[in-house]
């Protein structure tokens, strides 16, 4: 079975700096890939996935960015760091909608 | 386009138990239905789906789930729940190209002794 791993576990950052979390995957190749973030009581929302290297396809439009540079590594970046990008943040990974997820990330900007 | 409602934000219960969570979907193509788990501070973890075949589906920890195509609807079932239980349930359908899942907005079930 797959195995996602996702760090750091906690961040807080200040508004207005970069932010890099990484995912990465083990058990599996060529996933689909998936970065989500959670707020509370607003579910999952998906902010970008991916179907195979350097493809990447935004789902919001927002201050955030990703990338995949090997096939198991998916990252989340943004330049600068907003109070709303605050949250919980989920890796995936799945093929035929079955999707496996990291222990997530807890991203607070201060 | 694919939607999930999740009809009930929080469920409380006592312990030994049954419990329902309920699901209601919209979609205009075929249907591909899950309910993942969340524990506290934790990812998700699927407990069960459904793609074809036997309307009524089994998952892990004893839950089941049951397609109703004609009320839209894929309910969470248990009929005896534990302490270890409480966690937060989220129903996802399938959408699109990639995979993709879009999940409703949880319920969140706290079991009592």
């Amino acid at each position: 079975s797959q195995t996602i791993h996702q760090w750091p576990a906690t961040l807080v950052q200040p508004v207005g700096s970069p932010l890099s979390l990484e995912c990465t995957v083990e058990g599996t190749s060529n996933p689909n890939l998936y970065w989500y973030r959670q707020a509370a009581g607003r579910g999952l929302q998906l902010l970008f996935y991916s179907v195979g290297i350097g493809q990447i396809s935004s789902e919001v439009p927002q201050n955030l960015s990703a990338s995949r540079p090997q096939d198991r590594q998916f990252i989340l970046s943004s330049k600068k760091l907003l109070l709303s990008d605050s949250g919980f943040y989920l890796c995936a990974s799945g093929t035929n909608y079955e999707q496996y997820f990291g222990p997530g990330t807890r991203l607070t900007v201060t | 386009a694919q939607s999930v409602t999740q009809l009930d934000s929080q469920v409380p219960v006592f312990e030994e138990a049954p419990v329902e969570l309920r699901c209601n979907y919209s979609s205009s193509v075929s249907v591909y239905l899950f309910w993942y788990v969340q524990y506290p501070n934790q990812g998700l973890q699927l407990l069960l789906k459904y793609l074809s075949g036997s309307t009524l589906v089994k998952g892990i920890n004893g839950f089941e789930a049951e397609f109703n195509k004609s009320q839209t609807s894929f309910h969470l079932r248990k009929p005896s729940v534990h302490i270890s239980d409480t966690a937060e349930y989220f129903c996802a359908v399938g959408r699109g190209g990639g995979n993709k899942l879009t999940f409703g907005t949880g319920t969140q079930l706290k079991v009592e002794l």
